[in-house]
């Protein structure tokens, strides 16, 4: 069973450029959820996506866009790259038709905007 | 709304020594409780959860934490520290029956002195 992954695993961008990150979720799972951690932070809840909606939104400017795709895999955009946007970008899938929806990890995507 | 305190963003202690690290949370809702650990340069990988039972849950490496509902506390701790958890801890809830954003506290750190 493969686990959750994410490419690239470090980016460098310069500010107000674009960025497109992408995750493919663990076999069987139905929903994947984003989440920023800056450095000497606990991970911030970004969005989730159920069945290719978007599923709930934390405090992020409209500037962070999402997709998810039909094989449920999917990609967080940012635009307009802020120097605060520097962080590790962290997805998690997991499969809400169960009773208990465990998000498992995968490794990241560090992003550096200069 | 939850929130989730650590109360220790740092915490040095002698490999074989016990150490306890202090999570306190915050909501108007039942919650699911959890510790993940992060090892150096990895993704989250989720240490052990409270669902519901006995509230006293142990992980596969000696790691064991109590869920006290009248502090809302979930302290995790180990009677024997090793080199190898030398990690970020973060702990971590998501509403009862929800299945949406996890709230993580900021983390601390475990250095293990030799």
């Amino acid at each position: 069973e493969t686990g959750v992954t994410q490419s690239p695993t470090h980016l460098i961008k310069t500010r107000g450029q674009q960025v497109t990150l992408r995750c493919s979720s663990q076999s069987g799972h139905n929903t994947v959820s984003w989440y920023q951690q800056a450095l000497g932070q606990g991970p911030q809840f970004i969005f989730q996506y159920y069945r290719e909606e978007e599923n709930g939104r934390g405090n992020f400017p409209p500037r962070f866009s999402g997709l998810q795709f039909p094989n449920y895999s999917s990609e967080l955009n940012v635009n307009a790259l802020e120097l605060d946007d520097s962080a590790l970008y962290l997805c998690a899938s997991s499969n809400r038709d169960h009773s208990y929806n465990e998000q498992f990890f995968g490794p990241g995507t560090r992003l550096t905007v200069l | 709304a939850q929130s989730v305190t650590q109360l220790d963003s740092q915490v040095p202690v002698f490999e074989e020594a016990p150490v306890e690290l202090r999570c306190n949370y915050s909501s108007s809702v039942s919650v699911y409780l959890f510790w993940y650990v992060q090892y150096p340069n990895q993704g989250l990988q989720l240490l052990l959860k409270y669902l519901s039972g006995s509230t006293l849950v142990e992980s596969i490496n000696g790691f064991e934490a109590e869920f006290n509902k009248s502090q809302t506390s979930f302290h995790l701790r180990k009677p024997s520290v090793h080199i190898s958890d030398t990690a970020e801890y973060f702990c971590a809830v998501t509403r009862m029956n929800r299945d949406d954003k996890i709230i993580f506290g900021k983390g601390t750190r475990l250095h293990i002195l030799p």
